[in-house]
């Protein structure tokens, strides 16, 4: 079946700096992909819809300068956190639906803490 | 605004009991209801719904969709220490490839 792999699965950095996770597809060409975060005892709230080679829409509330998505390729996007904060700190999980695949894949998750 | 709604938001049983979680929605041009299990990590994919009174079945758990009064059912029955998670409903609407989740509901099967 479709696999999502998604890097780091867990990552501590300072306020201030900037974090990259990534996420491929496998073993299928992702066309599109999305971007959620999830809060301790909450659901996943979508940031961001990516396709490849676009720029990436952001949801309502989502500052595009603070988290800037990447998919360059159709097995690749990465999410950068920049100038991270305590506050977001958070479960942040990356989804992938290809052309062939009806079925929305996701990744394992990384979990941010910004210290 | 589109929500989906589900019920209890947190479930406390014993192993064999019978558990029926539920999922209402209120989305436009509705296609598709999807359910997921979450346990430590990522989702993964139970089912998927998309016409009326058809039940689908996986093992001991089961889903039905009601399009008329816009909800679902996932059926978990003889319950085990493992279905413990937390259960996501979410729809996906015409037009869109967004997934809008629910809040989920928290089970706990304790032995």
């Amino acid at each position: 079946g479709a696999v999502v792999s998604q890097h780091p699965s867990r990552v501590i950095c300072k306020s201030g700096t900037s974090v990259k996770i990534e996420c491929r597809s496998l073993d299928f060409q992702a066309t599109t992909m999305f971007w959620y975060r999830q809060f301790p005892k909450q659901s996943l709230m979508l940031m961001a819809t990516s396709n490849e080679g676009s720029k990436a829409t952001y949801e309502q509330g989502v500052e595009k300068d603070k988290f800037l998505i990447n998919h360059a390729s159709l097995t690749l996007s990465t999410l950068t956190v920049t100038s991270a904060h305590p506050e977001d700190s958070s479960f942040y999980i990356c989804s992938a639906r290809g052309q062939l695949n009806y079925g929305y894949t996701f990744g394992s998750g990384t979990r941010l803490t910004v210290v | 605004e589109d929500k989906v709604v589900q019920s209890p938001l947190s479930l406390v049983v014993h192993e064999g009991d019978t558990v029926t979680l539920n999922c209402s929605y209120e989305v436009t041009n509705f296609r598709s209801l999807l359910w997921y299990k979450q346990e430590k990590k990522a989702p993964t994919f139970l089912f998927m719904l998309t016409s009326s009174g058809i039940e689908k079945k996986s093992g001991r758990l089961s889903s039905i969709l009601d399009k008329k009064e816009l909800f679902s059912i996932l059926n978990i029955t003889a319950t085990q220490t493992g279905d413990s998670a937390i259960y996501l409903c979410a729809t996906t609407q015409g037009g869109s490839e967004k997934l809008v989740f629910g809040k989920g509901t928290k089970l706990t099967v304790n032995p």
